[in-house]
């Protein structure tokens, strides 16, 4: 049973195409997160959502658009796709107060921007 | 801007070598994650380190907490090719509850 899991795992589409990738963890957490890991595996922050509110948004163009409906799912949404946005976006989650506060990390989507 | 660089950037070593892998900060962090990340997944908690020159041990792996908390070091002692991986520090500036993750470490145990 996946702890944190994100669809599609891959994902190419034109320039120009709007296209959302989808998170949800059943580990109970009650923090969420959006990574991007670049070309030289550089993992950086770009949202954060805690108990469906927003706490963290990084400096990322406003194509991106994170929306949580419940605590357990954290989508994102992007519109007017460009070449450099082509990733791989990792959904995270973790909870806050405990000791260690790691984070559990999904397997990723790999967007490729042609 | 809190920055984490970790180095080496890359490392290719032979079955049973030892290897030191460091992450150094100008920052202090409340606490300090290492994972390990392996191709097409994300990355895995390894250990979290917290009070400073706190050492934890993981089979093969010492993870050390710098005194200052801004640096940390991975050891890991005959080193397998189950080892390889992208090894990346993470930083928990506390606040903001938002992990600051290091430049990464690549590295290959050849058999």
């Amino acid at each position: 049973d996946t702890a944190v899991s994100q669809t599609p795992k891959y994902l190419v589409t034109q320039m120009g195409n709007d296209k959302s990738i989808k998170c949800e963890q059943n580990l109970g957490h009650d923090t969420m997160y959006w990574y991007k890991q670049d070309s030289k595996k550089f993992l950086k922050i770009m949202f954060s959502y805690n108990n469906k509110e927003l706490i963290i948004n990084e400096t990322v163009p406003n194509r991106f658009s994170p929306k949580s409906p419940d605590k357990a799912h954290l989508n994102l949404h992007i519109n007017s796709l460009e070449l450099g946005d082509s990733a791989v976006y990792f959904c995270a989650s973790s909870q806050t107060g405990t000791g260690n506060r790691g984070y559990t990390f999904g397997s990723g989507t790999r967007l490729t921007v042609v | 801007t809190q920055l984490l660089e970790q180095s080496p950037q890359f490392l290719s070593i032979q079955e049973g070598e030892n290897l030191t892998v460091y992450c150094n900060s100008s920052s202090v962090f409340s606490s300090l994650q290492w994972y390990r990340q392996e191709p097409g997944e994300g990355p895995v908690l390894l250990v979290t380190v917290v009070t400073g020159g706190e050492v934890k041990k993981l089979k093969r792996l010492t993870f050390q907490f710098g005194d200052a908390r801004k640096d940390s070091s991975l050891h890991i002692t005959a080193a397998q090719p189950g080892d390889t991986g992208l090894y990346l520090c993470a930083g928990d500036g506390g606040a903001t509850n938002k992990l600051i993750f290091g430049t990464g470490t690549l590295l290959a145990v050849q058999p």
